[in-house]
């Protein structure tokens, strides 16, 4: 158990929906990192939030936002949901901002089923 | 372009064997190297991370090495069991001035069978 949390685990929904994926950092953890991760492809970055604040963007889509709140918990917004958007959703956190020996902590990840 | 490449792609191995996972990359200004494990449908779990200074770094059966002149590094797990089959990612992190860009490599997918 990486002490990271997110919900929910699985999640089905039609094309044109909009979903809310949660993650909780673990405690003391100020940086949280979306990733997606699509059937047999490798892992891509999403977005960085350190203590509240944007940090760094990958390749996420403009459909795609997310926010990390006062208590350091964030939530990936996902809307005109695609089917190709169904993929793993992992979150993970590290104690600063940058990497140099920051390891990062994932989560379960969060299925998501668009159909 | 800051890339990270795997090889190979896939392995498959008898229980009790050793294999070795390489690592080429790219990326400048080099940070650090991790290798994660992801298991199937889970979430990756780093094994081990160098920094420029180290050229290796071992984790119970898992040993990485890092030749940062050929920018190289390599994964090699000892006497295999069945539950090393997973993912094997190298993840490669560029300095920038304020934060690390992180590179994931695609992964080598390893199946240990009895």
């Amino acid at each position: 158990d990486s002490g990271v949390t997110q919900t929910p685990k699985h999640l089905i929904t039609a094309t044109g929906q909009r979903v809310t994926l949660r993650c909780s950092p673990r405690s003391g953890d100020l940086s949280v990192y979306w990733y997606q991760q699509s059937l047999d492809q490798g892992l891509q970055f999403l977005i960085q939030y350190y203590n509240g604040e944007e940090r760094a963007k990958g390749n996420i889509l403009e459909r795609f936002s997310a926010q990390q709140f006062p208590d350091l918990h964030s939530e990936l917004n996902l809307s005109s949901l695609e089917l190709g958007d169904s993929a793993l959703y992992f979150c993970a956190s590290s104690v600063g901002l940058a990497a140099r020996y920051n390891e990062q902590f994932f989560g379960p990840g969060t299925r998501l089923t668009v159909l | 372009k800051n890339q990270v490449e795997q090889s190979p792609q896939s392995l498959i191995i008898l229980e009790g064997k050793n294999c070795t996972l390489q690592c080429n990359y790219t990326v400048s200004p080099f940070s650090n190297l991790r290798w994660y494990k992801q298991d199937t449908g889970r979430g990756p779990v780093s094994l081990t991370i160098m920094t420029f200074s180290e050229n290796t770094k071992s984790n119970g059966r898992y040993t990485a090495t890092l030749d940062a002149d050929t920018k190289q590094s390599s994964l090699h797990i000892t006497a295999s069991q069945l539950s090393d089959s997973a993912s094997y990612i190298c993840v490669v992190s560029a300095k920038k001035t304020s934060y690390d860009k992180v590179i994931f490599g695609p992964g080598t997918s390893l199946s240990v069978i009895p």
